[in-house]
């Protein structure tokens, strides 16, 4: 069963353009929810995370929409640049006490900026 | 100041052999975490280890062991490899009472 679930499986956007991946999950008690971005032969690097006592975090180009309610979280990448071609992952997490539980990732989303 | 260090790069093993992998992970960090990712598909987690035990456990059978040393750093032990154990493995590391997970390049395994 999957713990987490990522939409869109692949996202084509033109630079400049507006990127967003969404996700779901079920678990409540998950409470820490990272992005990961990963390109072709390396490993998945932690782009920006978000605790549930906040609706929205904003590093950067990089914002995460987090809504409690309806436990989905979402990526948005603005000025989307060809160099942001790469796959997504959402994950989430519950603490243990002194050390982070397990990451439980979607599926991933391949995106491609087009020049 | 290296990151998390994984060896070897990739691997050629066939059906039934025996495999180790290693991590070293990033310098000031105490815990490492090993995930398989198949191809197209998201990380999935196998274990973790922090003052030299195993603490937590993903749904992986007792053929997937693992070990970490006194410097932090471990080992993934693979036995009676199948078809199905050809992924990329991933080593993550991170302090106990830091959420921020660092994974290194991976091995790719291939079971022929």
């Amino acid at each position: 069963q999957q713990q987490v679930k990522q939409s869109p499986q692949s996202l084509i956007v033109q630079k400049g353009g507006i990127s967003i991946i969404n996700c779901a999950y079920e678990n409540t008690a998950f409470d820490y929810f990272p992005w990961y971005q990963q390109f072709p032969g390396k490993g998945p690097a932690l782009l920006i995370a978000i605790r549930p006592d906040v609706s929205e975090k904003k590093e950067g180009r990089f914002t995460i929409s987090f809504n409690k309610s309806a436990k989905q979280f979402s990526l948005h990448i603005m000025d989307s640049q060809p160099g942001d071609s790469a796959t997504y992952f959402c994950a989430a997490a519950a603490d243990r006490g002194s050390t982070l539980g397990r990451l439980y990732f979607g599926r991933g989303t391949q995106l491609t900026v087009w020049p | 100041d290296a990151g998390v260090t994984q060896s070897p790069t990739h691997l050629i093993k066939t059906r039934g052999q025996q495999v180790t992998l290693r991590c070293s992970p990033k310098s000031g960090h105490d815990t490492v975490s090993w995930y398989q990712q198949a191809l197209g598909q998201g990380p999935q987690f196998i274990f973790q280890y922090y003052e030299e035990e195993e603490r937590q456990r993903g749904n992986f059978p007792d053929r997937f062991s693992g070990h970490q040393f006194p410097n932090y750093s471990s080992e993934l032990n693979v036995n009676a490899l199948l078809l199905g154990d050809s992924a990329l493995y991933l080593c993550a590391s991170s302090e106990r009472w830091n959420e921020k997970l660092f994974f290194g390049s991976g091995t790719q395994l291939s079971v022929l």
